[in-house]
């Protein structure tokens, strides 16, 4: 249980387009999801926080109106990368986290594959 | 702010040595400390964790134990085969958010 998919696995695009990269939960509702993009040879930076049906919670320094993300359903966030330049090519993740969890699991959240962006 | 650190890699071991992945961490509060695996070409995996002061968390022969007073987490295993080659990210809870090591990349050699 608690896979998270993603898609697409990667993508190539031309300076100036926009990419929609979706993250579904698969077998779980999940209320908040987490938006990550990786550098290489480098750790996971927390971009958003969305939960079902309301604003994300963007982290310092995160473009809202370059990453636009919706999180219309419970099972299905989209990070929206609005006129990419070759600077966003990153390994974007996301994860989810259902709305409760036994006692002890409640700060878990579960991975998607990731989606490799490149622009060119 | 809450950090993490950890050991830089890639660590290269033969099959069958002993593994130590260094993490220690900066937190206000008591917060629960992970170990997340991403193996190539997928996603990122829980390998276990620890949700206070002395815990010891195990998976897949893996340990690593939340030792407050040295504000480390240090990941073990005692003998290593070739499918543990893969990312492994040091992690600490922040309320729902996670704040992550910079990851450190182990190579196992037949």
């Amino acid at each position: 249980g608690a896979v998270v998919s993603q898609h697409p696995s990667w993508v190539i695009c031309k300076s100036g387009t926009s990419v929609k990269i979706e993250c579904r939960s698969l077998d779980f509702q999940a209320t908040t999801m987490f938006w990550y993009r990786q550098f290489p040879k480098q750790s996971l930076m927390l971009m958003a926080t969305s939960n079902e049906g309301s604003k994300a919670t963007y982290e310092q320094g995160v473009e809202k109106d370059k990453f636009l993300i919706n999180h219309a359903s419970l099972t299905l966030s989209t990070l929206t990368v609005t006129s990419a330049h070759p600077e966003d090519s990153s390994f974007y993740i996301c994860s989810a986290r259902p709305p409760s969890l036994p006692s002890g699991r409640y700060n878990e959240q579960f991975f998607g594959p990731g989606t490799r962006l490149t622009v060119l | 702010g809450d950090s993490v650190t950890q050991m830089e890699g890639p660590v290269t071991l033969s099959e069958e040595a002993f593994l130590t992945i260094n993490c220690t961490y900066t937190a206000t509060g008591y917060p629960s400390l992970f170990w997340y695996v991403q193996y190539p070409g997928e996603g990122l995996q829980l390998l276990l964790k620890a949700t206070k002061a002395d815990d010891k968390g195990s998976n897949k022969g893996f340990e690593a134990t939340y030792r407050k007073e040295t504000t480390s987490f240090h990941l073990e295993k005692g003998s290593v085969q070739v499918s543990d080659s893969a990312v492994y990210f040091c992690a600490l809870s922040f309320r729902y958010q996670l704040i992550w090591g910079a990851g450190t990349k182990l190579i196992i050699k037949p």
